[in-house]
């Protein structure tokens, strides 16, 4: 059973370029949430997605946007980097039908020159 | 608000049992989890508590008292590779959806 997977694990872009980062959600969970960890920091919420809609938001900008596909599977997208951007992104997932489960992926760790 | 404290740093020896405390002030509460996290890698899922009271997991427990906004993680037994960053976060609901509010992580070295 696979757990949470994420895609790139790694990636190097420049200021003013754009970025997707992808999730697969836990087999049996409907739900994908994205966090930001700069370094040395907790985890911050960014969105949460279920049904194919966004849920729940976070403090970020506009820059920042997702979607969740029919298959649970969602990506994260981010416009116009800015360096401060450089993090490690998270996805979690869960289920509606568990609320003491929440696991996350290995994230994607983004660099921004 | 949301406000999560925990301690910066720990340092305790192999064998020897440790307790990280974590306070918080949230508006709105639904359960805290905690979370093993080693440099470079993903959070993992060590405990959540929804009740007040102690739950056991092996050489790890967790405590949860709601009316005092405080937990702790107590790790019994340390080992080596339990040197980590230990996260607290308290989950809300809100619309229809949930989030993690976390602390910062207490960053516990474990030495022989």
């Amino acid at each position: 059973d696979a757990g949470v997977t994420q895609s790139p694990t790694h990636l190097i872009k420049t200021r003013g370029q754009q970025v997707t980062l992808r999730c697969s959600p836990k087999s049996g969970h409907d739900t994908v949430s994205w966090y930001q960890q700069a370094l040395g920091q907790g985890p911050q919420f960014i969105f949460q997605y279920y049904e194919e809609e966004e849920r729940q938001r976070g403090n970020f900008p506009d820059r920042f946007s997702g979607h969740q596909f029919p298959n649970y599977s969602s990506e994260l997208n981010v416009n116009a980097l800015l360096l401060g951007d450089s993090a490690l992104y998270l996805c979690a997932s869960s289920s509606t039908e568990t609320t003491g489960e929440l696991f996350f992926g290995e994230g994607s760790r983004l660099t921004v020159l | 608000g949301q406000n999560i404290d925990q301690p910066t740093e720990m340092t305790a020896t192999e064998g020897a049992i440790v307790q990280i405390n974590c306070t918080y002030q949230t508006s709105g509460f639904n359960g805290l989890f905690w979370y093993q996290q080693h440099a470079g890698e993903a959070p993992t899922f060590l405990s959540y508590n929804v009740l007040d009271g102690l739950e056991e997991k092996g050489r790890f427990s967790s405590f949860l008292s709601r009316s005092k906004g405080y937990s702790y993680l107590l790790l019994k037994e340390l080992q080596m590779k339990d040197s980590a960053s230990y996260l607290c976060a308290v989950i809300t609901w809100k619309g229809g959806g949930n989030k993690l509010t976390f602390g910062t992580g207490t960053q516990l070295k474990v030495e022989l």
